[in-house]
């Protein structure tokens, strides 16, 4: 079965700092890896997804992660962090399960926050 | 619609009693997603629906628990005898296709609090 860890529970930056939050996976194939980002109250919103190809993938708000097969690995980058960016970020694995449906299987999350 | 809708927002029901929740999905969307979100940790599937029926049922904790989705549109979350642990944030989401591939676009949730 597949599982993600966030080895970060929260993480502090200065605004204008860089920010990378990490995430590692298990999974015995070539698996499809997704961040999501949720603000307090809100539904969880995607900021990018990974399936095949090249392995730095490009998302909204100027975050980008990159897909390490050798570390298994989908670690979360943004060169220079807004206050707005202050939320829990999620990574997920997707894989099929029963009857060709789609589960995700998320990490624990990292809290962001922000400061001024 | 234009997004996910799920009601109701908030709903704060005594120990024992039975809850719906209410999911209407993207209008076109085929797939539909239950997960439960409980306080610091990670949604956590519950069941998945491609048109009416239930694919995958795998992750419903106990029978206390069923959905439905009568005619492949808005879902149901039903659960009886609801207890303490039932607490959370019930998440629905939903895609065009059954493939993760594309992607999902979650509902705001049901804040669920039974006390």
């Amino acid at each position: 079965a597949q599982s993600v860890t966030q080895p970060d529970i929260h993480i502090t930056v200065s605004e204008g700092a860089s920010l990378e939050l990490r995430c590692n996976y298990s999974y015995g194939a070539t698996p499809y890896l997704f961040w999501y980002v949720q603000s307090p109250g809100q539904g969880l919103q995607l900021l990018l997804k990974y399936f095949s190809g090249d392995t730095l993938v490009q998302g909204i708000k100027g975050f980008e992660a990159e897909f390490k097969r050798s570390q298994s690995s989908f670690n979360l980058r943004k060169p220079s962090v807004h206050w707005s960016d202050a939320a829990e970020y999620f990574c997920a694995v997707g894989a099929l399960g029963n009857n060709a449906g789609n589960m995700l299987t998320f990490g624990g999350g990292t809290r962001l926050m922000v400061k001024p | 619609g234009a997004g996910v809708s799920q009601t109701p927002s908030n709903k704060v029901t005594e120990k024992g009693k039975y809850v719906e929740l209410r999911c209407d999905p993207i209008s076109g969307h085929t797939a539909l997603y239950w997960y439960r979100q409980s306080l610091g940790q990670g949604p956590e599937f519950l069941i998945y629906f491609q048109g009416t029926g239930a694919a995958d049922d795998s992750g419903l904790p106990n029978d206390r628990f069923f959905a439905v989705r009568p005619e492949g549109s808005v879902s149901t979350l039903k659960i009886q005898r609801t207890e303490r642990g039932d607490s959370a944030v019930y998440l629905c989401a939903s895609s065009p296709a059954g493939r993760t591939n594309y992607g999902y676009t979650f509902g705001s949730g049901t804040r669920l609090t039974v006390v």
